[in-house]
């Protein structure tokens, strides 16, 4: 199965807002709400987000925020600061107990 | 706090098998589904595999059905990868991963280890 599709790159100033977005098809991302996004520094394990499309785990800021519209997912960062400089990667459940990552989005704050 | 610490990464040619390891603690092990994850140098994340808090439910990527076995011992808090018939694109740095729902497997990674590298080459 292919990755979820997320754009390589998106770009930002600080205090902005950006949204990546992580589109999947009616068979994963559009029939379950079980949509999580990962923070990744570079060398750095990855770091929960957000679950089941909406929620943000304790310790994350509200300015990380999911949503969902079909088959696509979304992330989104408002007031964009310097170390939210990062890859993010969307995962879905896909049905049959398996996960499915999208290919990544590298955020630029410039 | 929560602590995973893999092992058994290396340089392996291609056909050969690696036992990949990741030790648990800070937590109930045995209350907990666990994964493994990977990623290519300088790519994405794949899911690979995640196993319930009992072994009763496992599952796989396609690309890994077949050839890797996961595995745990709870009185050991201890989590295994079996990866056999080793190709290039296995090359990864793996990580074990903690499920954050109780139970059955999951869905969400709320802990990661910090990843050993397997790397594939004649």
């Amino acid at each position: 199965q292919s990755a979820l599709t997320q754009p390589a790159s998106v770009s930002g100033s600080p205090g902005q807002s950006i949204t990546i977005s992580c589109t999947g098809t009616s068979s994963d991302v559009g029939i379950y709400n079980l949509v999580s996004w990962y923070q990744q520094h570079p060398g750095k394990a990855p770091k929960l987000m957000i679950y089941e499309v909406t929620k943000r785990p304790s310790g994350v800021s509200d300015r990380f925020s999911g949503s969902k519209s079909g088959n696509t997912a979304s992330l989104t960062i408002s007031g964009l600061q310097a170390e939210d400089e990062a890859d993010y990667y969307c995962c879905s459940y896909v049905g049959s107990d398996t996960l499915l990552f999208g290919g990544g989005t590298k955020l630029t704050v410039l | 706090e929560v602590l995973l610490v893999e092992s058994g990464g290396g340089l392996v040619p291609p056909g050969r098998s690696l036992r990949l390891s990741c030790a648990a603690s800070g937590f109930t092990f045995d209350d907990y589904a666990m994964h493994w994850v990977r990623q290519p140098p300088g790519k994405a994340l794949e899911w690979v595999s995640g196993i319930s808090w009992n072994s009763g439910t496992i599952a796989y990527a396609d690309s890994v059905r077949g050839r890797f076995t996961i595995s745990r011992d709870n009185a050991k808090t201890s989590l295994f990868l079996h990866v056999n018939s080793l190709r290039a694109e296995d090359t990864a740095l793996y990580y074990c991963a903690k499920d954050m729902t109780r139970g059955s497997l999951g869905y969400y990674f709320d802990y990661w280890g910090q990843g050993t590298l397997v790397t594939v080459s004649s």
